[in-house]
């Protein structure tokens, strides 16, 4: 049971490029969120999804672009990367709601951006 | 708005002390209450959970009451170990709909031999 798997586990940009962090999740669980995690400010959402064709904004939604074509996958897209993007990144996925279930966490991408 | 405010870091333990880390929420409504564990270099798991007031989630030697009154979800383990040594976060969900979960800044833990 492979859980949530994301690739890349680490990334090094240039300031503008683009590039698409990927999650996918063999549970057929209906969540699925994306979270940035950065020193003193515990995780932050940027895009959540409740199912396929589903998705919408959390608190730090700029910069990154997601689709939710299938139960499975939930990948992450930056646009033109920024030094301000710098930051861990990590998939989880819940069931039916995180609020009653919990979530599963991936291992987590670190991204820099020079 | 949700918040959830953790107590500063590091907090550091010889093995077999106690153990408590502080957890106060500000919400409306009833959320339920979550504490995460973040091991070096993985991602965060499920510790435990409670989902109405005065209920006590357990797992692995960890315990948290959901206190309403005071609005607090302390962790507390009696007797820790080397390997507990990790980042603990709190947090909460709203109730209905998406559930939308809201996480403190994390405490790490560090217990010696």
């Amino acid at each position: 049971n492979a859980g949530v798997t994301q690739t890349p586990k680490f990334q090094v940009l240039k300031t503008g490029q683009s590039m698409t962090l990927q999650c996918a999740q063999d549970m057929n669980h209906e969540y699925m969120s994306w979270y940035r995690q950065d020193p003193g400010m515990g995780l932050r959402l940027i895009h959540y999804s409740v199912g396929a064709g589903i998705t919408d904004q959390g608190e730090v939604p700029n910069g990154y672009n997601v689709s939710r074509s299938t139960t499975e996958d939930f990948p992450l897209r930056l646009l033109s990367a920024a030094p301000s993007q710098t930051s861990v990144y990590f998939c989880a996925s819940s069931f039916r709601d995180p609020g009653g279930y919990g979530y599963t966490f991936g291992s987590g991408t670190r991204l820099t951006v020079v | 708005g949700n918040s959830v405010t953790q107590m500063e870091g590091p907090v550091t333990l010889s093995e077999e002390a106690f153990l408590t880390i502080n957890c106060t929420y500000t919400a409306t409504g009833y959320p339920s209450l979550f504490w995460y564990v973040q091991y070096p270099g993985e991602g965060l798991q499920l510790l435990l959970k409670a989902t109405k007031a005065d209920d006590k989630g357990s797992n692995k030697g960890f315990e948290a009451t959901y206190r309403k009154e005071t609005t607090s979800f302390h962790l507390e383990k009696g007797s820790v170990q080397v390997s507990d040594s990790a980042v603990y976060f709190c947090a909460l969900s709203d109730q209905g709909g998406y559930q939308k979960v809201t996480f403190g800044t994390g405490t790490k833990l560090q217990v010696i031999p």
